[in-house]
């Protein structure tokens, strides 16, 4: 099945410990991004990959990294974790030389920071 | 910077209504618009994907268009029913060339549907 897979789907941690969520996709898709989703602030860009090795930021990409070592994979890192990065994390994918195709989403990552 | 904005923020209407939801944008260099939908705690689904080069797209019960002009797109769900109530939500991929790969997020309208 094609899918995006986020791991884990609940998470619960203390401030400053790093901590990474991984996201894989099974579709060879050449683009893959993450983002936050918070109540009244919608769902904004974190860091976008469009190929291996080529990352960018988004929107809100302050206390985050990211790497694209392997075209399925595109983990997410929190070095320091801090309280305001809890939230509902999405990783998706797409075929972006594909001009007729969306987004692929993961199930979401609930974070929570303490 | 792009701006998405949907207009209402919630929507309740009754079984078998025809409706229309609305997604506006700021800068009319897109790349493609996407509607999605999301239920509670859950994932976001694709509903319909429209091209910059396209006017509408259509899957069964539901219907898309896009004005880029205007910087207005519509999702026009017709017959609605109980098991169509979830947010939906509005995102524009920007042009590839000057933003490739940046995409912005409306905020969603939240529909419910009563029996």
């Amino acid at each position: 099945e094609a899918q995006v897979t986020q791991n884990p789907r609940y998470l619960i941690t203390v401030t400053g410990k790093k901590l990474t969520v991984t996201c894989s996709q099974n579709m060879n898709h050449e683009y893959m991004s993450w983002y936050r989703q918070d109540p009244g602030l919608g769902l904004r860009q974190i860091y976008y990959s469009m190929n291996v090795e080529v990352t960018d930021k988004g929107d809100v990409p302050e206390g985050y990294k990211v790497s694209r070592k392997e075209k399925r994979n595109f983990p997410l890192i929190l070095e320091s974790p801090s309280p305001n990065q809890t939230s509902l994390y999405f990783c998706a994918s797409s075929p972006w030389e594909g001009p007729y195709y969306g987004y692929t989403f993961g199930s979401g990552t609930r974070l929570t920071v303490v | 910077k792009q701006e998405v904005t949907q207009i209402p923020a919630a929507l309740s209407v009754p079984e078998g209504e025809n409706l229309v939801l609305n997604c506006s944008f700021t800068d009319s260099a897109i790349y493609n618009l996407q509607w999605f939908r999301q239920d509670p705690g859950k994932g976001l689904t694709s509903l319909l994907l429209i091209q910059s080069s396209q006017r509408e797209q259509t899957s069964g019960r539901l219907n898309a268009s896009l004005d880029k002009s205007s910087g207005r797109s519509t999702l026009y769900i017709a017959a609605s029913q109980p098991g169509d109530s979830a947010t939906y939500l509005c995102a524009v991929a920007r042009w590839r060339r000057t933003n490739a790969g940046k995409s912005t997020f409306g905020d969603g309208t939240t529909l419910t549907v009563k029996p």
